[in-house]
């Protein structure tokens, strides 16, 4: 079975204080590992997808990487706009018809003035 | 632009009611998705679809059914509502896995379903 774990549950950082958000998954043959942002009493919207250990993305202030066992979202710099819940889901090989997810609970980012 | 629509924002039933919510995508992809958000549960898999007519259960279908009669709605039904399917219910929907490249799931604004 897919497992995603992230850490922490919660994070409250400075302005301009850079930071990491992580991402632990064990999946039977990884499809891809998804990056979405949540803002409160709203759907998820897509970030960024990672396919292979070593691929790095970028937007902004964020750069989302993979390694074979976890993936890393860097905020640098960040502004307090950048507050929401970021979520962590991978596909994995062995899910069945169409591309099922498994998601993890989320980091709940607070950035302050 | 992506777009998914989900017909209510907010939704307020009594216990034991029958319950429809819409989801309607416009980017013309296979696959749909309904699942729940819970807090400390993360997003959960209801029930899929990757085709018209075609549905499969996801991680927890108990108290649920779904309907995609064209391939642009995907509706999920509760057929007699209780208290704990008290929850944010979130519609997505994909291309196909392998076809045109990354199988990105797009989430509609999502319904927040209270059962009294």
């Amino acid at each position: 079975e897919d497992q995603v774990t992230q850490s922490p549950e919660a994070l409250r950082l400075q302005e301009g204080e850079s930071s990491s958000l992580n991402c632990s998954y064990t999946v039977s043959g990884l499809r891809g590992l998804f990056w979405y942002r949540q803002d409160p009493g709203k759907g998820p919207e897509f970030l960024f997808t990672l396919y292979s250990a070593g691929e790095e993305k970028e937007k902004e202030r964020l750069k989302a990487t993979l390694t074979k066992k976890e993936s890393f979202l860097h905020i640098t710099a960040p502004k307090p706009e950048d507050s929401a819940t970021y979520l962590c889901a991978v596909q994995g090989g062995l899910t069945g018809g169409g591309n099922k997810l498994t998601f993890g609970t989320g980091t709940q980012l607070k950035v302050e003035l | 632009d992506v777009k998914v629509t989900q017909s209510s924002r907010y939704l307020v039933k009594r216990t034991g009611e029958k319950v429809f919510l819409e989801c309607v995508q416009d980017m013309d992809h296979e696959n749909m998705f309904w699942y729940r958000q819970d807090p400390g549960l993360g997003l959960r898999l209801i029930y899929f679809s990757y085709d018209v007519k075609m549905k499969e259960k996801g991680d927890i279908p108990e108290g649920y059914s779904v309907s995609r009669e064209k391939k642009e709605r995907f509706s999920l039904i509760l057929e007699s509502a209780s208290t704990n399917q008290t929850s944010m219910y979130l519609c997505a929907s994909s291309t196909p896995t392998g076809k045109r490249g990354p199988p990105t799931q797009f989430f509609g604004p999502g319904t927040r379903l209270t059962v009294l």
